[in-house]
């Protein structure tokens, strides 16, 4: 099983739709959690951070659920513009320094 | 400026040569990475720094080297390259705690 899984999709979706994508990590004492923008054979960009009380940046909501061991994205109202590959990372920081980075969920927002 | 810049942007080379990536950072970060990616799979740690005196291997190691010759440069080495380190090559930083990272734009580099 992989540390920290993603459905690659891709998923496609209208404009105006709402799109929500989840990750899952293997590791309990995973502390901090992240989701990236990646656009086509560019580096990753910096979406947001995870908190455990969940956390909204505009069209954007990101929750984590320690219980159960994911974290997802939700976006809503999408725009042509968001059309990119979202990573999940996941950090431990307990035994050593770990990043883990998902492989990554494509998405295309189509008009 | 970039804060993150890595040179070269591509790179074309025979397997046997060395070949080395440079970055450099502007962030004033103490924490730098390497990290690669290839298709369908997550980027994945070659080594990191937390300061200048402090290098760590990380999951993928075996077959490149580091120095961190100064706070704001990082450079990663493959000693003697070989097909299979064909990949897109991406150095970030770090403040220290819980931030996220900053990427530079990537090095590809194909190993023929």
């Amino acid at each position: 099983r992989k540390e920290v899984e993603q459905d690659p999709g891709p998923f496609n979706v209208p404009e105006g739709a709402t799109v929500a994508f989840n990750c899952t990590y293997s590791n309990s004492a995973s502390q901090s959690f992240f989701w990236y923008r990646q656009d086509c054979r560019k580096e990753p960009k910096l979406l947001m951070s995870v908190y455990s009380s969940g956390n909204e940046d505009g069209r954007f909501t990101a929750q984590l659920n320690r219980a159960s061991q994911y974290i997802s994205l939700l976006i809503r109202d999408s725009k042509l513009s968001d059309s990119a590959t979202y990573l999940c990372v996941v950090r431990t920081h307990t035994g050593g320094f770990k990043t883990i980075f998902g492989a990554g969920t494509r998405l295309f927002v189509k008009a | 400026d970039a804060d993150v810049t890595q040179t070269p942007r591509n790179r074309i080379t025979k397997t046997g040569k060395r070949i080395m990536l440079e970055c450099s950072q502007t962030k004033g970060h103490d924490r730098m990475y390497w990290y690669r990616q290839d298709p369908g799979l997550g980027l994945r740690l070659i080594y990191y720094s937390f300061d200048v005196k402090d290098i760590n291997k990380g999951e993928i190691s075996d077959g490149y080297s580091v120095s961190r010759q100064a706070q704001a440069k990082f450079s990663l080495s493959l000693e003697s390259a070989i097909p299979n380190q064909t990949a897109l090559y991406f150095c970030a930083t770090s403040d220290k705690g819980q931030d996220g990272y900053t990427f530079g734009s990537g090095t590809r580099l194909t190993v023929v």
